[in-house]
């Protein structure tokens, strides 16, 4: 059962550079989102999807692209990298009605340099 | 929006002894509430959620929470506690954005369970 998984685990980036984080879902959940872990911070909302096709802004999407081409996939792209954007990023699903819970990837370490 | 707020950043407890892990809400409306749990360098794992019905949750692992709706609290317990148990938890609200309903989180409570 791989749920959901995330590729790249760990990446090293140059200020500047831009990069593209994938998320697999294999449960054919209509809801994906991308979150980034700041210490003392929780969790915060960069982007979400609410089908294949749809993509919506969060809380924090400054500096953030995403696309959803295939249901099962949630691209998240940072343009120009930035030392702020260093962080653990997660994605996550969910199928979509309202009062059903998120599955989690194990996160992306990201660091700008 | 809805949101919920987790007043402690660190709750420290015993082996054996009963944890609580704090949450309030604030929400119009029926609130869906949600708590997780992160262990180190993972992702979330879902634990428990009420909806509607029983006050009482229970959940994962012997956890369970307390749907307060006069104090907003919504408060993740377990009777005893582990060592195993010592980790990060999330309290999440389901919040409603456009049309959609998306899940957004407390700044997390790390609960440390001292041998």
């Amino acid at each position: 059962n791989a749920g959901v998984t995330q590729t790249p685990k760990f990446r090293v980036l140059k200020t500047g550079q831009s990069m593209t984080l994938l998320c697999a879902q294999d449960m054919n959940h209509e809801y994906m989102y991308w979150y980034r872990q700041d210490p003392g911070m929780g969790l915060r909302l960069i982007h979400y999807s609410v089908g294949e096709g749809t993509t919506a802004k969060g809380e924090v999407p400054d500096g953030y692209n995403v696309s959803r081409l295939k249901k099962q996939n949630f691209l998240l792209g940072l343009e120009s990298a930035a030392p702020s954007q260093t962080s653990v990023y997660f994605c996550a699903s969910s199928q979509g009605v309202t009062n059903t819970e998120a599955f989690f990837g194990q996160g992306t370490r990201l660091t700008v340099v | 929006a809805q949101s919920v707020a987790q007043p402690e950043d660190q709750v420290n407890v015993a082996e054996g002894n009963p944890l609580t892990v704090k949450c309030t809400y604030s929400v119009s409306g029926n609130p869906y509430l949600f708590w997780y749990v992160q262990y180190p360098n993972r992702g979330l794992q879902f634990l428990l959620k009420y909806i509607t019905g029983d006050n009482l949750v229970k959940g994962s692992y012997g956890f369970e929470a307390e749907f307060n709706k006069s104090q907003t609290s919504f408060h993740l317990k377990k009777p005893s506690a582990l060592v195993s148990d010592s980790a990060l938890y999330f309290c999440a609200v389901r919040d409603r954005r456009g049309g959609s309903y998306i899940p957004t989180f407390g700044r997390g409570t790390s609960l440390i369970v001292h041998p």
